[in-house]
This record gives structure tokens, C-alpha cells and sequence, in this order.
């Protein structure tokens, strides 16, 4: 069926460096993305959203990129930080019901 | 204005009891939904509310599962004649409308079968 998914299930990168976490989504219907945080023991927090009519937003150190051409959806950090440390999940709206449905995730790791 | 309120935070049940989830969407969100997570996995989803009404019970396992949002008071999970395979944690999500914009979560609540 389809389903949005990662492209790396981890990432491990040094403090400072910039972080890209990759996402794929298959259905073409969909018009609304979210991608979110979670630290251990907590639920999801809300980075930033991307609506389909853009190919990009940012935010205060964080980049959004869609391209609907691949079907492909990105999530930068710049200067990523120790406190970054979570787990990063896309999650897309296909348009029916209104539902949000959520990729396996990517666990990013912050070296000191 | 307090945030997707869900409780409890932590719920210990024996095999064959009942629980029940509560969540209380944001001030103003009248729609709601129900995630299921296991531990290192994704958010799977359950069940789409808006008040007294299901909207798109999909993700719901035909049997032991129902969920309601009534017109007054929270939105409750409820999971009869639990098996260890329910232990998860359950997260909710409310939002204003349909569009999605303003997606917000609760802390979740981690039920572990004994």
C-alpha cells in the first residue's frame, strides 16, 4: 500500500555540522507535510510544515525541501546541536479523512 | 491554553482487563486522533474523531478496540480484554479543522500488559 517512509533509518553527525534527514512518500494525492521530534518518552513536537503548493519553508535552523517530482521530502538542521538528539519523523496527509500518516522514523545522534 | 491533554501517563493492566485512554484535544480543536506506537517503530494510525462521530476507524483492530469523542468531556481509547501485545504507547492528536494545520500531540500514555 502506500505509505511515506526514510531513506536512513539513523544518523550520526558531530555538533555544529548540518543535519539532512531524507523522507519518500508515494502517494501523489498528498498536499500537506509535517515533520516532528521525539525525544524519549514524549510525543511528537512539531517542527514545520510544508504545504504542496511550495517547494520550500524554513524555519528558525530548520529547512523544509519538497519535490513533488520525486516525491522526495527533506528536513535540514543547520548547526545541529546536542539538544537535536531525537528521533525525526515525516508525516503526510493524502488528502482522505484527514489523517496524518507517519513514516518509521530516523533516529539522529549528536556527537560532541 | 493548555496544550493535547492525555491520561493517564502510565497504565499497568493485567491480562483480560479493560483500559481506557483519555485525551483532551486543545481548546478549540474539534477533531481528534488516536496513534499506536510500539517501541523503535513509527506512529501507526487508529482512529479519526470529530465530536460524536467516527470519521475513519481504519487503523482500529476489528475487535477488542473502540473509541468515542462525545459532545462533552474528552475523547477516550478504550481496549477490552487486554493482551501483552496492546502494551504500546497510545498518543492522540487534535487539530481545528480539517486541514490539519496546528497537528498537535499529547504526551501519550505508555499502557504495559502484565
Amino acid at each position: 500500500g502506500e505509505s511515506v517512509g526514510l531513506h536512513l533509518p539513523t544518523l550520526s553527525v558531530q555538533e555544529g555540522d548540518n543535519s539532512i534527514i531524507n523522507c519518500a512518500y508515494s502517494n501523489s494525492a498528498s498536499d500537506y507535510f509535517i515533520w516532528y521530534k521525539q525525544e524519549s518518552g514524549k510525543g511528537p513536537q512539531f517542527i514545520i510544515d510544508i504545504r504542496s503548493n511550495m517547494d520550500k519553508r524554513q524555519g528558525q535552523r530548520v529547512t523544509v525541501l519538497l519535490n513533488k517530482t520525486v516525491k522526495h521530502l527533506s528536513l535540514q538542521i543547520a548547526a545541529t546541536q546536542p539538544g537535536d538528539s531525537a528521533v525525526y519523523f515525516c508525516a503526510e496527509n493524502r488528502g482522505n479523512n484527514n489523517d496524518m500518516r507517519f513514516g518509521a522514523g530516523t533516529r539522529l545522534t549528536v556527537k560532541p | 491554553n493548555a496544550g493535547v491533554m492525555q491520561n493517564p501517563r502510565h497504565l499497568v493492566r493485567r491480562r483480560g482487563q479493560e483500559a481506557r485512554l483519555r485525551c483532551s484535544p486543545m481548546k478549540g480543536h474539534s477533531h481528534v486522533y488516536w496513534y499506536r506506537q510500539l517501541p523503535e517503530e513509527g506512529l501507526k494510525f487508529m482512529v479519526y474523531l470529530q465530536k460524536e462521530n467516527i470519521i475513519d476507524e481504519s487503523g482500529m483492530p476489528k475487535e477488542r478496540f473502540s473509541a468515542e469523542f462525545p459532545k462533552e468531556g474528552p475523547s477516550i481509547l478504550r481496549i477490552q480484554q487486554v493482551v501483552r501485545g496492546d502494551s504500546a504507547a497510545y498518543f492522540c492528536a487534535s487539530s481545528p479543522n480539517q486541514q490539519n494545520y496546528g497537528y498537535t500531540f499529547g504526551s501519550g500514555t505508555r499502557l504495559t500488559v502484565v
